[in-house]
């Protein structure tokens, strides 16, 4: 399997920046995405990166490095809205391998 | 507006008893799937489609299935559910071109 790893849980305070990781154990996927989900709610698309490098999208930014089986989001600005669990997923639009998610609650 | 839609949103049922879970994309998108999500692992694919009549298994198909008559619908059909298939599922779809999974607003099944 894809074996995909994040830390289950992680807290920061509004204004600041937290960078989620992803490492994972394969090879054979066409790229990997970054979603956002709020409690009870369906996961929304944040992000996705075939190459490697940093793709900046506003707030977030994620990152891919494929030799190291290593993928980041990064998240500045924190705001309250921005408690959520963020998925890790690799492979094609059709076909999605998600990790377990991370839990981030952010603290005023 | 552009969406995908699911019925019925909330459903508790008894073992055994057939249901079906409808799913609906107004994009014209060529990909659709179904997941479910349970507490500790995450989403799951069950099912996905290419396009209409082209389907196929995902990671846990065991107890489920699909058609794909029309481009825009994709059901998820339980023909004897049992209680270990309570859970949260989702529907999304994707264009052909696109990267984004657009996701539906989720079903709560509950077997009892």
């Amino acid at each position: 399997g894809q074996n995909i790893d994040q830390p289950t849980e992680m807290t920061a305070t509004e204004g600041a920046i937290v960078q989620i990781n992803c490492t994972y154990q394969t090879s054979g996927f066409n790229g990997l995405f970054w979603y956002q989900q709020h409690a009870g709610e369906a996961p929304t698309f944040l992000s996705y990166n075939v190459l490697d490098g940093l793709e900046e999208k506003g707030r977030f930014s994620s990152f891919l490095s494929r030799s190291k089986g290593y993928s980041y989001l990064l998240l500045k600005e924190l705001q309250m809205k921005d408690s959520a669990s963020y998925l890790c997923a690799l492979g094609n639009p059709d076909k999605l391998i998600f990790g377990t998610g991370t839990r981030l609650q952010v603290f005023p | 507006e552009a969406q995908v839609t699911q019925n019925p949103r909330y459903l508790i049922t008894v073992t055994g008893k057939k249901l079906t879970v409808t799913c609906s994309q107004n994009m014209n998108h060529e990909y659709m799937s179904w997941y479910r999500q349970d507490p500790g692992l995450g989403l799951r694919q069950i099912y996905y489609s290419m396009n209409v009549e082209v389907t196929d298994k995902g990671d846990v198909p065991e107890g489920y299935k699909v058609s794909r008559k029309e481009k825009r619908n994709f059901p998820l059909i339980l023909e004897s559910p049992s209680p270990n298939q309570t859970s949260l599922y989702f529907c999304a779809s994707t264009p052909l071109t696109g990267n984004e999974q657009f996701f539906g607003p989720g079903t709560r099944l509950t077997v009892l």
